[in-house]
């Protein structure tokens, strides 16, 4: 069975500094991974995705993800945090069934100090 | 273009009642699933539809949830007898088949007292 373990259920960074959001996943195929974003009170919203192929994946604003295949990671970065980025965080894999249905990691909240 | 959308967005319902909540997905989206968030659970997998039949239902907690979609579009997720542990976020996701991209709805916020 597939799993995701994100780890820091709460990371507060300073405005401008570097956020990183820590995701591992536990699978035995080949995952496809996403990171997926919710501000408050909204739905989901797919930030990047790797399937197969160039290891770096770079998503909307700003944020990019490395999939490590020996560290069984997926973390997510941005070099430089904004205000904005003030939101909750799903690491998720894609379940291996035939169904597309995804696993999700219990969520990171990132908050962004002034 | 139009997104997928969930009503009501909100409900509060008192214990013991049943309720009904309504996903209407992207207009050509074959794959649609629901997903559940609540506090001590976080994001779980209900129920995946491809086209109007229901391949997994391994998600549903238990036997008084029950879901439906007609014409390959509209789902409508029940709740019977509603019990306190079943308030969450109900969230709604459609894919254009099972291995595209899922978006997803707003949700709707059930409250059982």
């Amino acid at each position: 069975a597939q799993s995701v373990t994100q780890l820091g259920s709460h990371v507060s960074v300073s405005e401008g500094a570097l956020v990183l959001l820590r995701c591992n996943y536990s699978s035995s195929v080949p995952p496809y991974l996403f990171w997926y974003v919710q501000y408050p009170n909204q739905g989901l919203q797919l930030l990047l995705k790797y399937t197969t192929g160039a290891t770096l994946v770079k998503g909307i604003n700003g944020f990019e993800a490395e999939f490590k295949k020996s560290e069984t990671s997926f973390h997510l970065t941005k070099p430089s945090a904004h205000m904005s980025d003030a939101a909750e965080y799903f690491c998720a894999v894609r379940d291996s069934s035939n169904t597309g249905k995804l696993i999700f990691g219990q969520g990171t909240t990132l908050q962004v100090k002034p | 273009g139009a997104g997928v959308s969930q009503s009501p967005s909100n409900k509060v319902t008192e214990k013991g009642k049943d309720v009904e909540l309504r996903c209407d997905p992207i207009s050509g989206h074959t794959a649609l699933y629901w997903y559940r968030q609540s506090l001590g659970q976080g994001l779980e997998f209900l129920i995946y539809f491809q086209g109007n039949s229901a391949p997994d239902k391994s998600g549903l907690p238990s036997d008084r949830f029950s879901a439906e979609r007609t014409g390959g579009s509209v789902s409508t997720l029940t709740i019977q007898r509603t019990q306190q542990e079943d308030s969450a976020v109900y969230l709604c996701a459609s894919s254009l088949e099972r291995r595209s991209e899922q978006y997803f709805g707003p949700g709707t916020r059930l409250t059982v007292t």
